[in-house]
């Protein structure tokens, strides 16, 4: 079993839709929390970046940690068809020492205009 | 350039041959990061610096793998005798370091082994 688990989608939504993207973890030492997008052919680009429990709210997007869960959410609202990308969620536990990111597998999102 | 920047772009190799990879990473930027993206998968770590020592290469899958800084700015990721599955995309990311850990990453390079 992975330490990260994430639903490879593809997940496909019109536009103006409201977007639910999540990740479990296993590790209870994970106390960073991000969300990247990562377009075909391109390297991941960081949207979200957060500490421990709670929400981030930045423009479209909102982050949501539940650390009791082991759950972490990012929302998109009026999504639009350039939201069309991969989203990756990542994890560290640098109170370790280890600075290492873990990755989901990553969520194929489609929004069709 | 403002971010990470990778080269080459893509690379074919024969099965047999090594390869090098190199990483600029953003000015300034004191923690330096090696990934493996195989297809359809998140990345993986491979190996990590902090200037120029290497604190963590519990990620590099075999001794067939070397990374080095030597003056803690470029980085160059090499593999010998490469095989067929080494072909994925290598990223490096770089974090300004002193206690955050918000990673940029560049946009790869993609290795192909025939």
């Amino acid at each position: 079993q992975k330490e990260v688990e994430q639903d490879p989608g593809p997940l496909s939504v019109p536009e103006g839709a409201i977007v639910s993207l999540n990740c479990t973890y296993s590790n209870s030492a994970f106390q960073y929390f991000m969300w990247y997008r990562q377009y075909s052919r391109k390297g991941p680009e960081l949207l979200m970046y957060t500490y421990s429990s709670g929400n981030k709210e930045d423009g479209r997007f909102t982050a949501q940690v539940d650390k009791s869960s082991k759950y972490i959410s990012l929302f998109i609202r009026d999504s639009q068809p350039s939201d069309s990308a991969t989203y990756l969620c990542a994890m560290s536990a640098m109170d370790t020492g280890r600075r290492a990111l873990t990755f989901g597998s990553g969520t194929r999102l489609q929004v069709q205009p | 350039g403002a971010g990470v920047s990778q080269s080459p772009r893509y690379k074919v190799a024969k099965r047999g041959q090594d390869v090098a990879l190199r990483c600029d990473p953003i000015s300034g930027h004191v923690s330096l990061f090696w990934y493996q993206q195989a297809l359809g998968q998140g990345p993986e770590f491979l190996t990590y610096f902090q200037n120029e020592a290497q604190l963590d290469k519990s990620g590099l899958p075999s001794d067939r793998f070397f990374a080095e800084r030597p003056e803690g700015s470029v980085s160059t990721l090499k593999i010998q005798r490469t095989q067929q599955e080494d072909s994925a995309v290598y990223l490096c990311a770089s974090s300004f370091g002193q206690g955050q850990n918000i990673q940029y990453f560049g946009a790869g390079t993609r290795l192909s082994v025939l």
